[in-house]
């Protein structure tokens, strides 16, 4: 089973709308951490937010926000006002493990498939 | 230096020969990652160090694939005998041991086996 799951392959957003991308995860451990990278058409992985599954607080980084619902095993990003320089590839990912609560915690991430987001001007 | 600098940011290699890729961590950052990115897909995770413990090779596809990290810097990452699934982005990362979010990483070596 994927641990990761990324359902939608491409996405297309009006500039200044939100959109909000899907991540669903698989874990049995108690405590992991979760990531989201932006990749854009340059190749670099761009890192966005984080969420430790020990925190109640939705993680906030500027325009992106992370939905998290721990029940659900669900990470979703929301990225509001969109900009076109928001188009990129979208990747989530998980670190299992114990987790620090200052993110200090090292190993290595289980990436998702990722989802192409487009802003339309 | 300021980044993760991988080299070359190209190789293109015949089918058979050996290729090492090479990738320098941030200073002072004692965990580095190897991950292969396949054209259109996510990232695969391939080998881990951290520190002066051993090595988490879990991921790594196959005996012709090994990676060392010498005085808990500079990494190699050699690839044997290439075949033609090994045409990848195979990106390094770097982390701190403490107090890092996220991992920083570099540009990539992209690899293509003819």
């Amino acid at each position: 089973a994927q641990k990761i799951t990324q359902t939608q392959p491409g996405m297309f957003v009006q500039e200044k709308e939100a959109v909000t991308l899907d991540c669903t995860y698989d874990t049995s451990d108690q405590s992991y951490g979760l990531f989201w990278y932006k990749q854009p058409s340059s190749g670099e992985m761009i890192f966005l937010i984080y969420q430790g599954s020990y925190d109640e607080q939705n993680a906030t980084e500027g325009r992106y926000s992370l939905n998290f619902q721990k029940a659900r095993k669900s990470a979703n990003l929301v990225i509001s006002a969109s900009q076109l320089g928001d188009s990129a590839m979208y990747f989530c990912a998980m670190r299992e493990g114990l987790e620090k609560s200052d993110g200090g915690s090292q190993g290595n991430l289980i990436f998702g498939k990722g989802t192409k987001l487009s802003v339309k001007p | 230096g300021a980044g993760v600098s991988q080299s070359p940011s190209n190789k293109v290699t015949e089918k058979g020969k050996d290729v090492e890729l090479r990738c320098d961590p941030i200073s002072g950052h004692t965990a580095l990652y190897w991950y292969r990115q396949s054209l259109g897909q996510g990232l695969e995770f391939l080998i881990y160090f951290q520190g002066n413990s051993a090595p988490d090779k879990s991921g790594l596809p196959s005996d012709r694939f090994s990676a060392e990290r010498t005085g808990g810097s500079v990494s190699t990452l050699t690839i044997q005998r290439t075949q033609q699934e090994d045409s990848a982005v195979y990106l390094c990362a770097s982390s701190p041991a403490r107090g890092l979010y996220g991992y920083t990483f570099g540009s990539g070596t992209r690899l293509t086996v003819v």
